[in-house]
């Protein structure tokens, strides 16, 4: 079964630094998506991506965040300015079409650690 | 926005027992699906089951959507199966993301 894959598995960061998280979506995928667990919470979502656009996001995807499909296979979350609270788990995801029918595909997750 | 319920909250079972878990939905959804998280934290696609009834080996799920429920069956639990379920729903009236449940977290003894 094809896979969304994510780099790097884990990443430890100072307080501060920017941190890039990388996506590689199923490859006929046309929405894509980054989601956040913080450690023992539900999973919540960031941010939607669709047509080279952010289609939707979430009060949590603010001025720190960016998204970026710098090709035509990669899909990147860039956080600018780490803080402690951004430690979480992040998950990329996508899916073929919008609605009914279209199951959503999660890649294993990226743990950041912000110290 | 949509509001996701699950339980219960906590399970523990003896290996070989069978299970349910349940997930509430508060509005008309496109999408559910059920999801278990692995110790690693990975998250498994489990079923896409927005209604109807499918199964797959010792799991099964059920969404009746015109009650706004699913649920998901274990059948003869193995220690494998411990982790987090996480049930997740797309609403039929705004955008495309999933809202997610907070999940139960259920431990299979040997």
């Amino acid at each position: 079964e094809p896979e969304v894959t994510q780099t790097p598995s884990h990443q430890v960061t100072q307080m501060g630094q920017e941190v890039i998280l990388r996506c590689v979506p199923i490859s006929n995928h046309l929405y894509f998506y980054w989601y956040r667990q913080i450690l023992g919470q539900k999973v919540e979502f960031l941010v939607s991506f669709y047509n080279n656009e952010i289609s939707e996001k979430s009060e949590i995807f603010d001025d720190q965040f960016s998204v970026e499909r710098p090709d035509g296979s990669n899909f990147t979350l860039k956080i600018r300015s780490t803080k402690l609270e951004d430690s979480a788990m992040y998950f990329c995801a996508s899916r073929r079409g919008w609605g009914s029918g279209n199951t959503i595909y999660f890649g294993e997750g990226s743990w950041l650690t912000v110290v | 926005g949509i509001q996701v319920e699950q339980s219960p909250p906590d399970l523990i079972l003896q290996e070989g027992a069978n299970s349910t878990l349940r997930c509430n939905f508060s509005d008309s959804v496109n999408n559910l699906q059920w999801f278990h998280q692995n110790p690693w934290g990975q998250l498994i696609n489990l079923f896409y089951i927005p209604s109807g009834t499918k199964q797959n080996g010792r799991l099964s799920a059920t969404t009746v959507a015109t009650e706004r429920y699913s649920l998901l069956y274990i059948s003869s639990s193995q220690t494998t199966d411990s982790g987090v379920y996480f049930c997740a729903v797309e609403e039929e009236t705004s955008g495309s993301r999933l809202t997610f449940g907070e999940g139960t977290q259920l431990t299979v003894n040997p």
